[in-house]
């Protein structure tokens, strides 16, 4: 079955201590990207990359690292959770990097306290 | 950061409405507007990605219509039913990036 499986679904952390969000893709998607949704505000982008070891920033990279080693797994690092990253994350993939449609992981609602 | 703007925020209709929702967004730098669907708890799910000035997308009851030169995409929903309610959100695409709107929130009662 064609998927973005992200995991995990949630996740309780304490402030500093480092933690990952995995994505991977099984479609050959070359366009991967990670958003944020805080109440309000909508989906915000994070990082986005558009091949293997291409990334580059969204609209609200601070506090956040990726990295594209393989097509399929894009992972999202918070080196130092703090509280104000609490929020509700999505990985998405497309075929490629304009004009097609994004395929959505499950998310993962994280709090950092 | 791009602005997306989408209305109304939300949205309560009877079963049976027929219904509509806006998003506008910048005329520059225009790739494509996409129209996504947002269920609670669930993932988005594409409903539409739109490139043409002029396009319009139908899928079942619901339709969508692009204009490009002024800046905004109506979404259509014909007879709408409780399985419609979601979460509408639409997304300017910049060619590297999307930027979402904040989403208009659709409740149909039965």
């Amino acid at each position: 079955e064609a998927q973005v499986t992200q995991n995990p679904r949630y996740l309780i952390t304490v402030t500093g201590k480092k933690l990952t969000v995995t994505c991977s893709q099984n479609m050959n998607h070359e366009y991967m990207s990670w958003y944020r949704q805080d109440p309000g505000l909508g989906l915000r982008q994070i990082y986005y990359s558009m091949n293997v070891e291409v990334t580059d920033k969204g609209d609200v990279p601070e506090g956040y690292k990726v990295s594209r080693k393989e097509k399929r797994n894009f992972p999202l690092i918070l080196e130092s959770p703090s509280p104000n990253q609490t929020s509700l994350y999505f990985c998405a993939s497309s075929l490629a990097f304009s004009s097609e449609k994004l395929f959505f992981g499950s998310g993962t609602q994280l709090s950092v306290l | 950061i791009l602005n997306v703007e989408q209305s109304p925020q939300s949205l309560h209709v009877q079963e049976g409405d027929s219904t509509n929702f806006t998003c506008s967004f910048p005329s520059s730098n225009f790739y494509a507007l996409h129209w996504y669907r947002w269920e609670t708890a669930k993932s988005p799910e594409a409903l539409f990605v739109m490139t043409l000035n002029g396009d319009e997308k139908k899928k079942g009851r619901i339709s969508a219509t692009l204009n490009t030169k002024e800046g905004y995409s109506y979404l259509y929903i014909k007879g709408s039913q409780p399985e419609d309610s979601a979460t509408y959100l639409c997304a300017f695409d910049a060619g590297n990036m999307l930027t979402f709107g904040g989403g208009t929130r659709l409740m149909v009662k039965p």
